[in-house]
Protein backbone atom coordinates (compact mmCIF):
# COMPACT_ATOMS: atom_id res chain seq x y z
CA UNK A 1 0.00 0.00 0.00
CA UNK A 2 2.15 3.14 -1.45
CA UNK A 3 -0.45 5.57 -0.79
CA UNK A 4 -2.55 8.28 -2.57
CA UNK A 5 0.06 9.78 -4.86
CA UNK A 6 -0.39 13.38 -6.94
CA UNK A 7 1.58 14.38 -9.64
CA UNK A 8 3.15 17.32 -10.41
CA UNK A 9 2.89 18.90 -6.80
CA UNK A 10 2.97 22.00 -8.10
CA UNK A 11 2.07 23.58 -11.34
CA UNK A 12 2.52 27.42 -12.25
CA UNK A 13 1.13 28.38 -15.28
CA UNK A 14 0.04 31.68 -17.03
CA UNK A 15 -4.18 32.88 -17.29
CA UNK A 16 -5.58 31.06 -20.17
CA UNK A 17 -3.45 28.04 -20.12
CA UNK A 18 -5.02 24.81 -20.29
CA UNK A 19 -3.68 22.14 -17.20
CA UNK A 20 -4.10 18.36 -16.34
CA UNK A 21 -3.58 17.19 -13.07
CA UNK A 22 -2.99 13.25 -12.53
CA UNK A 23 -4.01 11.03 -9.52
CA UNK A 24 -3.28 7.33 -8.39
CA UNK A 25 -5.63 6.32 -5.62
CA UNK A 26 -4.77 2.99 -3.75
CA UNK A 27 -4.83 -0.20 -5.51
CA UNK A 28 -7.84 -1.43 -4.16
CA UNK A 29 -9.80 1.50 -3.70
CA UNK A 30 -12.55 2.22 -6.35
CA UNK A 31 -13.45 5.32 -5.21
CA UNK A 32 -11.82 8.54 -6.39
CA UNK A 33 -12.59 11.41 -5.27
CA UNK A 34 -11.42 15.31 -6.12
CA UNK A 35 -11.60 18.26 -3.96
CA UNK A 36 -10.04 22.01 -3.98
CA UNK A 37 -8.74 24.05 -1.31
CA UNK A 38 -7.94 27.87 -0.92
CA UNK A 39 -6.12 29.16 2.40
CA UNK A 40 -7.94 29.30 5.32
CA UNK A 41 -10.67 27.19 3.99
CA UNK A 42 -11.35 23.35 4.22
CA UNK A 43 -11.39 21.05 1.20
CA UNK A 44 -14.65 21.57 -0.96
CA UNK A 45 -15.73 18.83 -2.97
CA UNK A 46 -15.23 18.87 -6.76
CA UNK A 47 -16.49 15.12 -8.15
CA UNK A 48 -16.15 11.74 -7.50
CA UNK A 49 -15.67 8.52 -9.52
CA UNK A 50 -16.98 4.76 -8.57
CA UNK A 51 -14.28 3.03 -10.68
CA UNK A 52 -14.81 4.11 -14.18
CA UNK A 53 -18.17 6.13 -13.34
CA UNK A 54 -18.51 9.53 -12.34
CA UNK A 55 -21.17 9.76 -10.15
CA UNK A 56 -21.47 12.98 -9.05
CA UNK A 57 -19.66 16.62 -10.35
CA UNK A 58 -20.05 19.78 -7.72
CA UNK A 59 -22.71 22.27 -9.29
CA UNK A 60 -20.25 25.19 -8.33
CA UNK A 61 -17.46 23.13 -10.75
CA UNK A 62 -17.38 25.29 -14.09
CA UNK A 63 -17.43 23.79 -17.56
CA UNK A 64 -13.87 25.00 -17.86
CA UNK A 65 -13.21 21.38 -15.68
CA UNK A 66 -13.05 17.97 -16.20
CA UNK A 67 -11.97 14.62 -14.85
CA UNK A 68 -11.62 11.39 -16.04
CA UNK A 69 -11.14 7.82 -15.06
CA UNK A 70 -10.83 5.96 -17.72
CA UNK A 71 -9.82 2.63 -16.50
CA UNK A 72 -11.21 2.77 -12.98
CA UNK A 73 -7.62 3.40 -11.84
CA UNK A 74 -6.11 6.64 -12.02
CA UNK A 75 -7.51 9.90 -12.86
CA UNK A 76 -7.07 12.84 -14.93
CA UNK A 77 -8.27 16.71 -13.79
CA UNK A 78 -8.36 19.04 -16.36
CA UNK A 79 -9.38 22.56 -16.07
CA UNK A 80 -9.44 24.65 -19.54
CA UNK A 81 -8.25 28.52 -19.88
CA UNK A 82 -7.06 28.71 -16.66
CA UNK A 83 -8.18 31.39 -14.17
CA UNK A 84 -6.30 33.42 -11.34
CA UNK A 85 -9.51 31.92 -9.62
CA UNK A 86 -8.90 28.88 -9.83
CA UNK A 87 -5.36 28.83 -7.79
CA UNK A 88 -5.86 26.55 -4.91
CA UNK A 89 -4.31 23.04 -3.97
CA UNK A 90 -5.84 20.37 -5.79
CA UNK A 91 -6.35 17.23 -3.70
CA UNK A 92 -7.24 13.51 -4.55
CA UNK A 93 -8.65 11.27 -2.00
CA UNK A 94 -10.02 7.47 -2.74
CA UNK A 95 -11.76 4.98 -0.63
CA UNK A 96 -13.54 1.12 -0.47
CA UNK A 97 -17.12 0.59 -0.85
CA UNK A 98 -16.15 -2.77 1.11
CA UNK A 99 -13.96 -4.05 3.81
CA UNK A 100 -12.50 -2.86 7.14
CA UNK A 101 -12.32 0.51 5.98
CA UNK A 102 -15.40 1.11 3.97
CA UNK A 103 -15.69 5.20 3.25
CA UNK A 104 -12.56 5.87 4.76
CA UNK A 105 -11.18 8.65 2.67
CA UNK A 106 -7.26 8.66 2.57
CA UNK A 107 -5.70 11.73 0.51
CA UNK A 108 -2.70 12.02 -1.50
CA UNK A 109 0.04 15.16 -1.00
CA UNK A 110 -1.92 17.78 -3.37
CA UNK A 111 -0.99 19.34 -6.26
CA UNK A 112 -0.97 23.71 -5.42
CA UNK A 113 -2.11 25.20 -8.82
CA UNK A 114 -0.50 28.96 -9.23
CA UNK A 115 -2.27 30.52 -12.06
CA UNK A 116 -0.16 34.39 -12.97
CA UNK B 1 -26.01 28.57 7.18
CA UNK B 2 -22.83 26.41 6.89
CA UNK B 3 -23.33 23.08 5.72
CA UNK B 4 -20.82 22.26 8.63
CA UNK B 5 -18.94 25.06 10.98
CA UNK B 6 -16.23 25.21 13.64
CA UNK B 7 -14.68 27.72 15.45
CA UNK B 8 -11.73 28.69 13.24
CA UNK B 9 -9.99 29.56 16.12
CA UNK B 10 -7.19 29.64 17.08
CA UNK B 11 -7.34 27.55 20.29
CA UNK B 12 -4.46 27.47 22.14
CA UNK B 13 -3.99 24.86 25.47
CA UNK B 14 -0.75 24.53 27.36
CA UNK B 15 1.11 21.19 27.08
CA UNK B 16 -0.46 18.52 28.82
CA UNK B 17 -4.02 19.89 28.55
CA UNK B 18 -6.89 18.62 26.76
CA UNK B 19 -7.78 20.04 23.97
CA UNK B 20 -11.78 20.26 23.09
CA UNK B 21 -12.67 21.12 19.43
CA UNK B 22 -16.14 20.81 18.50
CA UNK B 23 -18.06 21.20 15.59
CA UNK B 24 -21.96 21.16 14.18
CA UNK B 25 -23.60 20.34 11.09
CA UNK B 26 -27.06 20.93 9.24
CA UNK B 27 -27.67 17.59 7.27
CA UNK B 28 -30.07 15.79 9.42
CA UNK B 29 -29.25 12.70 6.91
CA UNK B 30 -25.65 12.67 7.42
CA UNK B 31 -24.63 9.18 7.71
CA UNK B 32 -20.80 9.62 8.89
CA UNK B 33 -18.62 11.81 10.75
CA UNK B 34 -14.31 12.40 10.12
CA UNK B 35 -11.93 14.17 11.82
CA UNK B 36 -9.01 14.98 9.89
CA UNK B 37 -5.39 16.78 10.89
CA UNK B 38 -3.41 18.65 8.41
CA UNK B 39 -0.53 20.11 9.31
CA UNK B 40 0.17 23.73 7.48
CA UNK B 41 1.47 22.90 3.64
CA UNK B 42 0.22 19.43 3.64
CA UNK B 43 -2.98 17.38 2.82
CA UNK B 44 -4.96 16.61 5.51
CA UNK B 45 -4.58 13.01 7.34
CA UNK B 46 -7.75 10.68 8.79
CA UNK B 47 -7.04 10.61 12.46
CA UNK B 48 -10.91 9.60 13.44
CA UNK B 49 -13.82 8.50 12.50
CA UNK B 50 -17.50 8.01 14.48
CA UNK B 51 -20.56 6.25 12.53
CA UNK B 52 -23.03 5.87 15.73
CA UNK B 53 -24.02 8.19 18.88
CA UNK B 54 -21.91 8.29 21.57
CA UNK B 55 -18.12 8.42 22.03
CA UNK B 56 -15.47 6.27 20.15
CA UNK B 57 -11.50 6.58 22.17
CA UNK B 58 -8.59 5.60 19.97
CA UNK B 59 -5.18 6.26 22.10
CA UNK B 60 -5.27 10.13 23.10
CA UNK B 61 -7.91 10.88 20.95
CA UNK B 62 -11.88 10.57 21.60
CA UNK B 63 -14.45 11.85 19.36
CA UNK B 64 -18.08 12.64 20.04
CA UNK B 65 -21.24 12.53 18.19
CA UNK B 66 -24.85 13.49 19.34
CA UNK B 67 -27.22 12.92 16.18
CA UNK B 68 -30.03 14.78 17.74
CA UNK B 69 -28.12 17.91 18.52
CA UNK B 70 -26.30 17.53 15.25
CA UNK B 71 -22.80 17.61 17.21
CA UNK B 72 -19.80 15.99 16.53
CA UNK B 73 -16.49 16.96 18.76
CA UNK B 74 -12.81 15.56 19.23
CA UNK B 75 -11.14 15.57 22.33
CA UNK B 76 -7.15 15.31 22.13
CA UNK B 77 -5.70 14.44 26.10
CA UNK B 78 -2.23 14.80 27.19
CA UNK B 79 -1.72 17.73 24.06
CA UNK B 80 1.60 17.58 22.72
CA UNK B 81 3.04 20.22 20.96
CA UNK B 82 3.10 17.71 18.00
CA UNK B 83 -0.90 18.16 17.64
CA UNK B 84 -0.15 21.86 16.51
CA UNK B 85 -2.11 21.63 13.63
CA UNK B 86 -5.53 22.38 12.16
CA UNK B 87 -8.10 19.83 12.46
CA UNK B 88 -10.83 19.54 9.99
CA UNK B 89 -14.28 18.27 10.66
CA UNK B 90 -15.96 16.43 7.21
CA UNK B 91 -18.88 14.80 7.09
CA UNK B 92 -20.68 12.30 5.14
CA UNK B 93 -23.99 12.70 3.58
CA UNK B 94 -26.35 9.92 3.55
CA UNK B 95 -28.46 8.60 0.43
CA UNK B 96 -27.07 8.64 -3.17
CA UNK B 97 -24.05 11.17 -1.84
CA UNK B 98 -23.00 8.78 0.38
CA UNK B 99 -19.26 9.25 0.49
CA UNK B 100 -18.92 12.73 -0.21
CA UNK B 101 -17.47 14.79 2.33
CA UNK B 102 -18.51 18.35 3.36
CA UNK B 103 -15.43 19.67 5.04
CA UNK B 104 -15.99 23.03 7.71
CA UNK B 105 -13.42 25.83 7.55
CA UNK B 106 -11.17 24.06 10.59
CA UNK B 107 -9.93 24.98 13.82
CA UNK B 108 -6.38 25.68 14.34
CA UNK B 109 -4.96 24.23 17.71
CA UNK B 110 -2.07 25.40 18.81
CA UNK B 111 -0.21 23.52 21.91
CA UNK B 112 2.39 25.41 23.58
CA UNK B 113 5.27 23.75 25.88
Amino acid sequence: DTGVSQDPRHKITKRGQNVTFRCDPISEHNRLYWYRQTLGQGPEFLTYFQNEAQLEKSRLLSDRFSAERPKGSFSTLEIQRTEQGDSAMYLCASSSTSGRHVYEQYFGPGTRLTVT
Amino acid sequence: QKEVEQNSGPLSVPEGAIASLNCTYSDRGSQSFFWYRQYSGKSPELIMFIYSNGDKEDGRFTAQLNKASQYVSLLIRDSQPSDSATYLCAVSAGGTSYGKLTFGQGTILTVHP
